[in-house]
């Protein structure tokens, strides 16, 4: 089946680190991706998306890697601060279905003082 | 506050209630989603309008589940014979139809426990 999915439940990372979150993904014909951070009790936040005829876009702070052979995509983000302690979901939007994400797992980064 | 918003942000039923959540998307948008999550997982897509209509729902939505967004405004998710199996997140998002369809805002949630 298709799914989009991550390749680690947690992350932890000192503060002023770089961090790196990875996502797989199974559909070959998947052609947009988006980040989302998601802080305890509150919904998704949108973070930075990411074309498939692109292999990389930088936001403030924030870089998204896609690997279009390997069906990989990461999240960078830079200068870790303890505000970036959240859950991070990689998602495939389904442009043909209404525009309905496909979301992975999801990483924990918890980000030490 | 323009933002998506959902009532109530917490409900603890009895299995076999029946419950109904509301979601208030952003006013300009015309499509909204409603989304479950569970304790670990990403959000899983339940279903969609655009403006009044219904065009998708997912198999996950039972048929003790059913949505309307009656006026293309604000919409509501009703579960029936709540099971203990119904206990999640349920997440709402609004977004313009088209090129920017990506762009999904979600509110902050209704928690469910059915005990």
């Amino acid at each position: 089946g298709e799914s989009v999915g991550l390749h680690l439940p947690t992350l932890s990372v000192q503060e002023g680190d770089n961090s790196i979150i990875n996502c797989a993904y199974s559909n070959s014909a998947s052609d947009y991706f988006i980040w989302y951070k998601q802080e305890s009790g509150k919904g998704p936040q949108f973070i930075i998306d990411i074309r498939s005829n692109m292999d990389k876009r930088q936001g403030q702070r924030v870089t998204v890697l896609l690997n279009k052979t390997v069906k990989h995509l990461s999240l960078q983000i830079a200068a870790t601060q303890p505000g970036d302690s959240a859950v991070y979901f990689c998602a495939e939007i389904r442009y043909n279905q209404g525009g309905k994400l496909i979301f992975g797992q999801g990483t924990e980064l918890s980000v030490k003082p | 506050d323009t933002g998506v918003s959902q009532d109530p942000r917490h409900k603890i039923t009895k299995r076999g209630q029946n419950v109904t959540f509301r979601c208030d998307p952003i006013s300009e948008h015309n499509r909204l989603y409603w989304y479950r999550q569970t304790l670990g997982q990403g959000p899983e897509f339940l279903t969609y309008f655009q403006n009044e209509a219904q065009l998708e729902k997912s198999r996950l939505l039972s048929d003790r589940f059913s949505a309307e967004r009656p006026k293309g405004s604000f919409s509501t998710l009703e579960i029936q014979r709540t099971e203990q199996g119904d206990s999640a997140m349920y997440l709402c998002a609004s977004s313009f139809a088209g090129p920017t369809a990506y762009e999904q805002y979600f509110g902050p949630g209704t928690r469910l426990t059915v005990t």
